[in-house]
């Protein structure tokens, strides 16, 4: 299987812990993408990284959130002291550029974090 | 700014029905990019079509349809003969080069229900 995997699939932490997140993208995609999700909600943007450089990040993302793509392969996305309010489902998506797929996002599972 | 709307909430059919989901979106761009992902109770978006601003041309893919009018701003999702299968949430989403990245606005999402 070929597709976007994250791992790990469900995180349950205590308020102030710090947790780490990982995506493993579509190999021959460049863009990669994470979002947030929370219930009965639509997933709004976090982040993206082209290649290894990060070219945007949304508002939500706070001081306490860190990403990374190094070598341009796989993500981490970190929250330190984490909040209750950090609790949602993060999505990653990847996307070629160029081609005729181009601007397709391809989702993996989830991580679904909860926060106690 | 892009908005992308989705008014139902939740919609309920008995299988073998049709049922049509709707989607209005708001850009100030020329060009832009348009399309529906579904999301079943796993989790994971699912990536159904992406529909270009200049090309109004309707599509079908079995028992799925999209009908795309730019005179009234709305990308709608019908699928015919519905299955159980297909309750899912479905999320129609908005993008163009005014997102960094071409990330993605989502709407809130439409939760389909299908009955036996």
């Amino acid at each position: 299987d070929t597709g976007v995997s994250q791992n790990p699939r469900h995180k349950i932490t205590k308020r102030g812990q710090n947790v780490t997140f990982r995506c493993d993208p579509i190999s021959e995609h460049n863009r990669l993408y994470w979002y947030r999700q929370t219930l009965g909600q639509g997933p709004e943007f976090l982040t993206y990284f082209q290649n290894e450089a990060q070219l945007e990040k949304s508002r939500l993302l706070s001081d306490r959130f860190s990403a990374e793509r190094p070598k341009g392969s796989f993500s981490t996305l970190e929250i330190q002291r984490t909040e209750q309010g950090d609790s949602a489902m993060y999505l990653c998506a990847s996307s070629p550029v160029g081609g005729r797929s181009s601007y397709e996002q391809y989702f993996g599972p989830g991580t679904r974090l909860t926060v106690t | 700014a892009q908005k992308v709307t989705q008014a139902q909430t939740e919609i309920s059919v008995v299988e073998k029905e049709d049922v049509t989901l709707d989607c209005v979106y708001e850009t100030r761009d020329t060009t832009y990019y348009l399309f529906w992902y579904k999301q079943p109770p796993s989790g994971e978006l699912v990536f159904l079509i992406r529909r270009n601003s200049f090309d109004e041309q309707n599509e079908i893919s079995g028992r799925y349809s999209w009908n795309f009018q730019k005179s009234t701003s709305s990308f709608n999702f019908t699928i015919t003969a519905s299955q159980v299968v297909d309750s899912a949430v479905y999320f129609c989403a908005l993008t163009s080069n005014s997102n960094s990245g071409y990330a993605l606005n989502f709407g809130k999402g439409t939760s389909l229900l299908v009955t036996p």
